[in-house]
């Protein structure tokens, strides 16, 4: 069964440096998405993509965070300048189209732990 | 209001007994509905979708009233394995922006 991957797992960084998160979606989907997990609250949602641009943001996808396709199957997060808050689970999804604006669900990748110190 | 609100919870119920969640959210436009399950420290599987009068797959049985705007998630028979999260996630904008409930913890005990 096709999946979405991340790596690395966990990423270990020290505040103010850069990290880049990395995720390989489904093959076939068009519609890739990153997400955080702060331990212990709810799946927040970062950032919507499509057809090579960004569809949506929250207010949390700031100036510090960047999504990039570089080629035909990564789809990367970069965080420029780590803050301590944003030590959190943080995961990607792709997911389907069915046409008339709606998706098919998400599938999700395990996670990478990001912890910064 | 909470764009997406669901039970609190913890809910604790015997193998075999019949569990119902319930879920609201407060955008009007709001285009897809989906329950999915988390198991601690894990990634969100998806469960269900639910487009239209609801569905069912097996033990579960999904609801959606768009006048209320009202989402509810049944599972029959509880299993131990049905020990989870149930998040209910509602998509729109043409389902690039996908709100996250803090979901429902159910504990199935033997």
């Amino acid at each position: 069964e096709p999946e979405v991957t991340q790596t690395p797992s966990h990423q270990v960084t020290q505040m103010g440096q850069e990290v880049i998160l990395r995720c390989v979606p489904i093959s076939n989907h068009l519609y890739f998405y990153w997400y955080r997990q702060i331990l212990g609250q709810k799946v927040e949602f970062l950032v919507s993509f499509y057809n090579n641009e960004i569809s949506e943001k929250s207010e949390i996808f700031d100036d510090q965070f960047s999504v990039e396709r570089p080629d035909g199957s990564n789809f990367t997060l970069k965080i420029r300048s780590t803050k301590l808050e944003d030590s959190a689970m943080y995961f990607c999804a792709s997911s389907e189209a069915l046409g008339g604006g709606l998706t098919r669900g998400q599938y999700f990748g395990p996670g990478t732990r990001l912890l910064v110190l | 209001r909470k764009e997406v609100e669901q039970d609190p919870g913890p809910f604790n119920v015997p193998e075999g007994a019949t569990v119902a969640f319930n879920c609201t959210y407060s955008n009007s436009a709001s285009q897809s509905f989906f329950w999915y399950r988390q198991d601690c420290r894990k990634e969100p599987k998806l469960l269900m979708s639910v487009y239209s009068s609801g569905n069912e797959d097996g033990r579960f049985t999904a609801q959606l009233n768009r006048a209320s705007q009202y989402i509810s998630l049944l599972i029959r028979d509880s299993k131990l394995s049905d020990s989870a999260t149930y998040l209910c996630v509602v998509s729109y904008t043409g389902g690039f922006k996908t709100i996250f409930g803090a979901g429902t913890r159910l504990f199935v005990k033997a």
